[in-house]
């Protein structure tokens, strides 16, 4: 099993829709969480840590289940601009961190 | 300012060639990383500094060497690479090394060896 699971894209989608994408992670000892977007031939970018209380940017709203070892990213009002992959990132005991396979977003006009 | 700067973007180099990559950023942190990225997969770390000093290595073969000359510089030397060593390779950094920092990329150098 993979340390850190992520849905399986692609995601199309037509603007103004809202997209979730969902995470699983092995390591019930993790302690920081992370989603990065990264576009096609660029570097990844953080988008946001994700804490137990749940954080909100603009359209972007992550949760962390620490339970159910589970993490979600919710995008409402899907722009164009949002097209990217999106990447689930924790990171484990040892400092590093461990990043999921990725989920394509495409947002359609 | 959360800016990582890499040079060469793009690198083209034979199997016999030595080449160095080179990854700067002045925004104090003391953590510095080397990424090796695959077309359409995630990230892969390979190297770790610390306060200058060496602190993970990942098992990443001897034609890649890197060195840290400052706190603000982190260089990844090239010998005798193979074609399948061709990938995006990207620095990072961290205010420190672990929890909860987080880490910012630099755009990646694109190296194909031919």
């Amino acid at each position: 099993r993979k340390e850190v699971e992520q849905d399986p894209g692609p995601f199309n989608v037509p603007e103004g829709a809202t997209v979730a994408f969902n995470c699983t992670y092995s390591n019930s000892a993790s302690q920081s969480f992370f989603w990065y977007r990264q576009d096609c031939r660029k570097e990844p970018k953080l988008l946001m840590s994700v804490y137990s209380s749940g954080n909100e940017d603009g359209r972007f709203t992550a949760q962390l289940n620490r339970a159910s070892q589970y993490i979600s990213l919710l995008i409402r009002d899907s722009k164009l601009s949002d097209s990217a992959t999106y990447l689930c990132v924790v990171r484990n005991q040892g400092g590093k961190l461990i990043f999921g396979q990725g989920t394509e977003l495409s947002v359609k006009p | 300012d959360t800016e990582v700067t890499q040079t060469p973007k793009h690198l083209v180099m034979g199997m016999t060639n030595k080449k160095s990559l080179k990854c700067e950023q002045h925004m104090g942190h003391r953590a510095m990383y080397w990424y090796k990225q695959k077309a359409k997969k995630p990230p892969e770390l390979m190297f770790v500094y610390s306060y200058e000093k060496l602190s993970i290595n990942e098992s990443v073969p001897s034609r890649f060497s890197p060195e840290c000359p400052n706190s603000s510089l982190l260089n990844l030397h090239l010998h005798a690479l193979q074609p399948e060593d061709s990938a995006l390779y990207l620095c990072a950094s961290s205010q420190e090394r672990g929890d909860p920092y987080e880490q910012y990329f630099g755009p990646g150098t694109r190296l194909t060896v031919t």
